[in-house]
């Protein structure tokens, strides 16, 4: 069974403040690794996908990074709208989509 | 831009009720799924569809079943509703292959 794991489970940030989410997994036939960003009482909203070990995509202060066993989501320089919880998932041989449980970034201004 | 569209945002049910959730894409997506997010558990992958009248059984198909009659549709249903059943419900779609999903704006339902 596919397997995703995030940490921390929540990061508190001051405006300004670099930081990164680890998305860990173990899944079969990796097909992709997905990022998306969910607001409060929303649907999560896709951000990027990663196929292969290092690759990299940015998006304004966001990066995304990739290994064989683990996704990085670097936040650089974060502002208050920034705040959100961040889901990581993968898709394996089987097309199902697996989630882990976020991690909800909070910055202060 | 894509459209996910779940036919509620809030429902109360009682207990032994049978609910529909329904959502609808307009993306011509082949792939279509349901998932629950309950705090501290992320989305569980509850049935997902790759074609009309396919479906396959996720990370916890008991207490539902599912409906795709139509390309566009999906639908979800409990055939009798339990208190351990509430949650937020969030639909999504693809396209066939490795691509991302889109997702609904959910249904938060309560059964009381």
């Amino acid at each position: 069974e596919d397997q995703v794991t995030q940490s921390p489970e929540a990061l508190r940030l001051q405006e300004g403040e670099s930081s990164s989410l680890n998305c860990s997994y173990t899944v079969s036939g990796l097909r992709g690794l997905f990022w998306y960003r969910q607001d409060p009482g929303k649907g999560p909203e896709f951000l990027f996908t990663l196929y292969s070990a290092g690759e990299e995509k940015e998006k304004e202060r966001l990066k995304a990074t990739l290994t064989k066993k683990e996704s990085f989501l670097h936040i650089t320089a974060p502002k208050p709208e920034d705040s959100a919880t961040y889901l990581c998932a993968v898709q394996g041989g089987d097309y199902k989509l697996s989630f882990g449980a976020g991690t909800t970034v909070t910055v202060r201004a | 831009d894509v459209k996910v569209t779940q036919s509620s945002r809030y429902l109360v049910k009682r207990t032994g009720e049978k609910v529909f959730l329904e959502c609808v894409q307009d993306m011509d997506h082949e792939n279509m799924f349901w998932y629950r997010q309950d705090p501290g558990l992320g989305l569980r992958l509850i049935y997902f569809s790759y074609d009309v009248k396919m479906k396959e059984k996720g990370d916890i198909p008991e207490g539902y079943s599912v409906s795709r009659e139509k390309k566009e549709r999906f639908s979800l249903i409990l055939e009798s509703a339990s208190t351990n059943q509430t949650s937020m419900y969030l639909c999504a779609s693809s396209r066939l292959g490795n691509t991302e999903a889109f997702f609904g704006q959910g249904t938060r339902l309560t059964v009381v």
